[in-house]
């Protein structure tokens, strides 16, 4: 089967940088993605990665280790508006290419 | 602006009530998905329609139907409702032609909070 691991909650200090770490095991595995989703949200997509390394986007990067099936997201200069939960999630070929999300971590940024 | 939008936004029914979430969305994306989303559990798959003439189970797919009664409409039924069936659920849809055929991102609808008492 498939599942997800990730941090339940990561609290950090405005303008610092977090990481927050996914592990996965799936049969099938052909990328990972992050999502945010602020309380009373919507998920919004943040990255995907189906090759291993880092991928920028502005402030917000993403790793991927597919021999360690270990992804990371990485959030540099925190604002209080990234207080939000942040999924990873899979895409595996397996059942049709369907995604499998983490739990979700939540992100509490401080003043 | 193209768009996801779900309705009602907001339901409580009772046990035994047949109730029907309502997905549209303006994207042109062929693919659809419903998901649920209870607290601390984040989002579990329902159904996926991969286009019109597809409909695939999720993860969690019992005590559910769907019907995709066209490209922009993809709608979740719940039969015969139990309190467990209490969450929020959310529509998704994606394009692979957007994302050079990986089909990773997901373009999320404002959510429908269910409630069955």
């Amino acid at each position: 089967g498939q599942s997800l691991e990730q941090p339940s909650e990561v609290t950090a200090v405005e303008g610092a940088i977090v990481q927050i770490n996914c592990t996965y095991q799936t049969s099938g595995f052909y990328g990972l993605s992050w999502y945010q989703q602020h309380d009373g949200g919507a998920p919004t997509f943040l990255s995907y990665n189906a090759l291993d390394g880092l991928e920028e986007t502005g402030r917000f990067s993403s790793f991927l280790s597919r021999s360690d099936s270990y992804g990371y997201l990485l959030l540099q200069e925190l604002q209080m508006k990234d207080s939000a939960s942040y999924f990873c999630a899979v895409r595996d070929r397996s059942g049709g290419f369907k995604t499998i999300f983490g739990a979700g971590t939540r992100l509490f940024v401080k003043a | 602006d193209a768009d996801v939008t779900q309705t009602p936004r907001n339901r409580i029914t009772k046990t035994g009530k047949r109730i029907m979430l309502e997905c549209s969305q303006t994207k042109g994306h062929d693919r659809m998905y419903w998901y649920r989303q209870d607290p601390g559990l984040g989002l579990q798959l329902i159904y996926y329609s991969f286009d019109v003439k597809d409909i695939n189970k999720g993860e969690i797919s019992d005590g559910y139907s769907v019907s995709r009664q066209a490209q922009a409409k993809f709608s979740l039924s719940l039969e015969s409702a139990i309190p467990n069936q209490t969450a929020l659920y959310f529509c998704a849809t994606s394009d692979p032609r957007n994302t050079g055929g990986a089909d990773n991102e997901q373009f999320f609808g404002p959510g429908t909070r269910l409630t069955v008492l």
